[in-house]
């Protein structure tokens, strides 16, 4: 089945500064790869997603690439602001038809003001 | 919240006992799953359903029941076989088995002592 390894599992990053996240997954047939925000208390949110045709998407300050060679994906959060800490977690899933979204363990990131 | 229920908030029983965490949904999605959430262990999968009357078991199934009866639910027994059932439990729907977006609940907190 597949496997989602997510690094760093905590960053720490000033306000304004970028930050950046990384995942990779095991199985070379996924073809979904969405990124949650999960804020202290909170269910997790979609922030953005990517398909396997598709090399990278941005949405204002949030960007994913996906590299299906490598079988990596990357989340970039740009001019980071207090309010984008939380925990972040990357998923994949789509190898099989029916297969559910695996998670990543996530990220911790705090951004100081 | 958002279409998907979770009862109760919070939920505590004394080991030994079967508990039943209730899901429902609203938005007419045909998937619906059930993850558990430890800290630094990210969301794990526990089952998940694509249609009426069928589901599979996701990767730490052990432990656990669910049904699916109606479209609109997918309750989650924890039973005392699951030898450590205190978490965060979120159930999720989507669209699509698979490849699509997430909705999540707002959780269950099980405390077991």
């Amino acid at each position: 089945g597949e496997n989602v390894e997510q690094h760093p599992s905590t960053l720490s990053v000033q306000e304004g500064d970028s930050a950046v996240i990384k995942c990779t997954y095991s199985d070379s047939a996924s073809n979904y790869f969405p990124w949650y925000k999960q804020e202290l208390g909170k269910r997790p949110q979609l922030i953005i997603d990517i398909r396997s045709n598709v090399g990278e998407k941005k949405d204002q300050r949030i960007a994913v690439t996906l590299n299906k060679t490598a079988k990596h994906f990357s989340l970039h959060i740009t001019e980071t602001q207090p309010e984008d800490s939380a925990v972040y977690f990357c998923a994949a899933s789509g190898g099989q038809a029916g297969t559910a979204l695996i998670f990543g363990k996530g990220t911790t990131l705090s951004v100081s003001s | 919240d958002g279409g998907i229920t979770q009862s109760p908030k919070y939920l505590f029983r004394k080991e030994g006992q079967n508990v039943t965490l209730s899901c429902e949904q609203n938005l007419n999605h045909d998937a619906m799953y059930w993850y558990r959430q430890d800290p630094g262990q990210g969301l794990r999968l526990i089952y998940y359903s694509q249609i009426v009357n069928d589901f599979q078991k996701g990767d730490i199934a052990e432990g656990y029941s669910v049904s699916r009866e109606k479209k609109e639910s997918f309750p989650l027994t924890v039973t005392s076989a699951q030898k450590n059932p205190t978490a965060f439990y979120l159930c999720a729907s989507s669209i699509e088995k698979g490849a699509s977006p997430l909705h999540f609940g707002n959780g269950t907190r099980l405390t077991v002592t």
